[in-house]
């Protein structure tokens, strides 16, 4: 079946500094890839999204490039703000359009 | 636009009493539906989705079950909760002819004790 493994958390940085969130996936065919944040108290958000190989999806500072070679969409941002401070998780849809998501990783960010 | 609302936004509900979450969708029509839980340090669960008006799939057995009534309301119901009932329950809906991205609710915080 579909699933997506995410790199575990949590992640603690410091203002300014680079952030990745590994994401590979397991799947038939070529399903969409999501990157979702939930900041607290807070329901999920549509952070970015690419839907075919070797798309990238950015927002906010936040890139994901679709790597069918790797099965991954890992994500980054080269300079994080404490707002960033939150629960990023990676997901896929196939042809069910149910999403597939990984754990959650926790983010925070230090001044 | 298109807004989703929940209700309640938390509840703290007793061992063995009932349950029910609304859920309503604005600005779209025959959306589909979902129900996800999030258990404490957990990913997200699906547990119920419709594709149209009394139109419920259910993905994981459990004590809950879900109702469509109208187009745009979702509701979320159990006749006796259960400790691990406890968890935040997220609501979300897909706009059938354009995309597969799914936008989600504010949520419902749900305490058993």
């Amino acid at each position: 079946g579909n699933s997506v493994t995410q790199m575990e958390g949590p992640v603690t940085l410091s203002e300014e500094a680079f952030l990745t969130i590994n994401c590979t996936y397991t799947a038939t065919g070529y399903p969409s890839l999501f990157w979702y944040v939930q900041y607290p108290g807070e329901g999920l958000q549509l952070l970015l999204k690419a839907t075919k190989a070797d798309d990238k999806g950015s927002n906010k500072g936040f890139e994901a490039t679709y790597r069918k070679e790797t099965t991954s969409f890992h994500l980054e941002k080269g300079s994080v703000q404490v707002s960033d401070s939150a629960v990023y998780f990676c997901a896929l849809s196939y042809n069910d359009y149910k999403l597939s998501f990984g754990a959650g990783t926790t983010v925070t960010v230090r001044a | 636009s298109q807004t989703i609302h929940q209700w309640p936004a938390t509840l703290v509900q007793p061992v063995g009493s009932p349950l029910s979450l609304e859920c309503t969708v604005e600005g779209t029509s025959n959306p589909n539906l979902y129900w996800y839980r999030q258990a404490a340090g957990r990913g997200l669960q699906l547990l119920f989705y419709s594709v149209g008006i009394g139109q419920i799939s259910s993905e994981v057995p459990q004590n809950l079950s879900a109702s469509r009534p109208q187009d745009r309301q979702f509701i979320l119901s159990s006749k006796k909760l259960l400790l691990s009932d406890s968890g935040f329950y997220l609501c979300a809906w897909r706009l059938v002819e354009s995309t597969d991205t799914q936008y989600f609710g504010p949520g419902t915080r749900l305490t058993v004790l």
